[in-house]
């Protein structure tokens, strides 16, 4: 079947660095997504993964190992802004998304 | 970048009456939409998968008759929630994928919340 699991809620400070793990369980696999989604809004595009290996853009990286079904995405510099929902998505054919419930980061200053 | 409006942001209507909402895609032909719902602190779930000119796919669960999906042209896409309930209030997003690029994203619109009284 298919799973993508992460952690429910983080917690964080200001200035510090974040992992948000993510693992997932698909019948196929093109390539992982990391979304951030404020409250009441929708998502916003993060990164992208489908080889393994570390992907950096400023302060954010995601890492991804299809091997272990693993990934990552790393937050630096935390600033208050960064206080969201992260949401893992496997694409597991052309298109379509099987989302994570996503992990609610909360930053203290 | 590309950039995918809805309308409206936000709608009240009473039990029992239809409401329409609109995905466009502003800047991009959008052969491929969705449609997710989202209630509070979860996360997103699919809906239905609509391509442009073809009837929409619908998830397990989904009751194709009373989400009306039309994907008539390839930057318009519309959700029609018939007969609303109380139970359908929620806070609708549309994404789109720009079928003429190989660009991965799916561009989301900022969401519709709806809120059946």
């Amino acid at each position: 079947g298919q799973n993508i699991d992460q952690p429910t809620e983080m917690t964080a400070t200001e200035g510090a660095i974040v992992q948000i793990n993510c693992t997932y369980q698909t019948s196929g696999f093109n390539g992982l997504f990391w979304y951030q989604q404020h409250a009441g809004e929708a998502p916003t595009f993060l990164s992208y993964n489908v080889l393994d290996g570390l992907e950096e853009k400023g302060r954010f990286s995601s890492f991804l190992s299809r091997s272990k079904g693993y990934s990552y995405l790393l937050l630096k510099e935390l600033q208050m802004k960064d206080s969201a929902s992260y949401l893992c998505a496997v694409r597991e054919g052309n298109y379509q998304l099987i989302w994570g419930a996503g992990t609610k980061l909360i930053i203290k200053p | 970048g590309a950039v995918v409006s809805q309308h409206p942001s936000w709608v009240i209507c009473k039990s029992g009456t239809s409401v329409k909402i609109e995905c466009r895609s502003l800047d991009f032909q959008a052969t491929t939409m969705f449609w997710y719902r989202q209630f509070p602190k979860q996360s997103l779930m699919l809906m239905a998968t609509s391509n442009e000119g073809s009837k929409a796919t619908y998830e397990q669960g989904v009751e194709k008759d009373k989400f009306l999906i039309n994907h008539a042209s390839l930057t318009l896409s519309t959700l029609t929630v018939t007969s609303a309930h109380p139970e359908d209030s929620s806070f609708y997003i549309c994404s789109a994928r720009d079928g003429t690029s190989d660009h991965y994203e799916q561009y989301f619109g900022p969401g519709t919340r709806l809120t059946v009284t």
